[in-house]
């Protein structure tokens, strides 16, 4: 079936670089994305969505890319630091359902 | 503003007990409602949605059951636990069909 994807489970991030996770989804009739993050123990938070009119989308140090062609999704995280160790989930948002992927957990080295 | 509250937060019961897990939104009306379950290690499964007061949708079946006894109250039930039940439950809300913003969750283990 129809469903949202991560590329990888896991991304180790010196800190101060720049982080990219990505997201593939393979329903071309979703037009609204999200963005959650999650730290251990804790629910999923909102950081950033982006609806299919749009191929960016800026925030506080995140930016979301989409690109409708290929359908991929991705999440820029700007001068990662140690709180923004988490893993990250992409969500399709559909009436009523969202698809979310396994997620990506991202590591900050000191 | 709105928020949302899980309890307990966590959670230990022997295989065969009951269970109720309760959710509340603060700050909204008539909100759309949803139960996830979410594995280690895994992405989260939708269990229940709930658009309005007594009415459940159940997307997976299960010896899980939801009911909305108020407009901002959600609860998670099993009459008797499976060790296969153990996970961390989330609770989430939202306006419409649109973002949802998820609770603390309750982290469950059956033993």
């Amino acid at each position: 079936g129809e469903s949202v994807g991560l590329h990888l489970p896991t991304l180790s991030v010196q800190e101060g670089d720049n982080s990219i996770i990505n997201c593939a989804y393979s329903n071309s009739a979703s037009d609204y994305f999200i963005w959650y993050k999650q730290e251990s123990g804790k629910g999923p938070q909102f950081i950033i969505d982006i609806r299919s009119n749009m191929d960016k989308r800026q925030g506080q140090r995140v930016t979301v890319l989409l690109n409708k062609t290929v359908k991929h999704l991705s999440l820029q995280i700007a001068a990662t630091q140690p709180g923004d160790s988490a893993v990250y989930f992409c969500a399709e948002i559909r009436p009523l359902w969202v698809s979310f992927g396994a997620g990506t957990t991202v590591t900050v080295r000191a | 503003s709105q928020t949302i509250h899980q309890w307990p937060a966590t959670l230990v019961q022997p295989v065969g007990s009951p269970l109720s897990l309760e959710c509340t939104v603060e700050g909204t009306s008539n909100p759309n409602l949803y139960w996830y379950r979410q594995a280690a290690g895994r992405g989260l499964q939708l269990l229940f949605y709930s658009v309005g007061i007594g009415q459940i949708s159940s997307e997976v079946p299960q010896n899980l059951s939801a009911s909305r006894p108020q407009d901002r109250q959600f609860i998670l039930s099993s009459k008797k636990l499976l060790l296969s039940d153990s996970g961390f439950y989330l609770c989430a809300w939202s306006e419409s069909a649109d973002t949802q913003y998820f609770g603390p969750g309750t982290r469950l283990t059956v033993l």
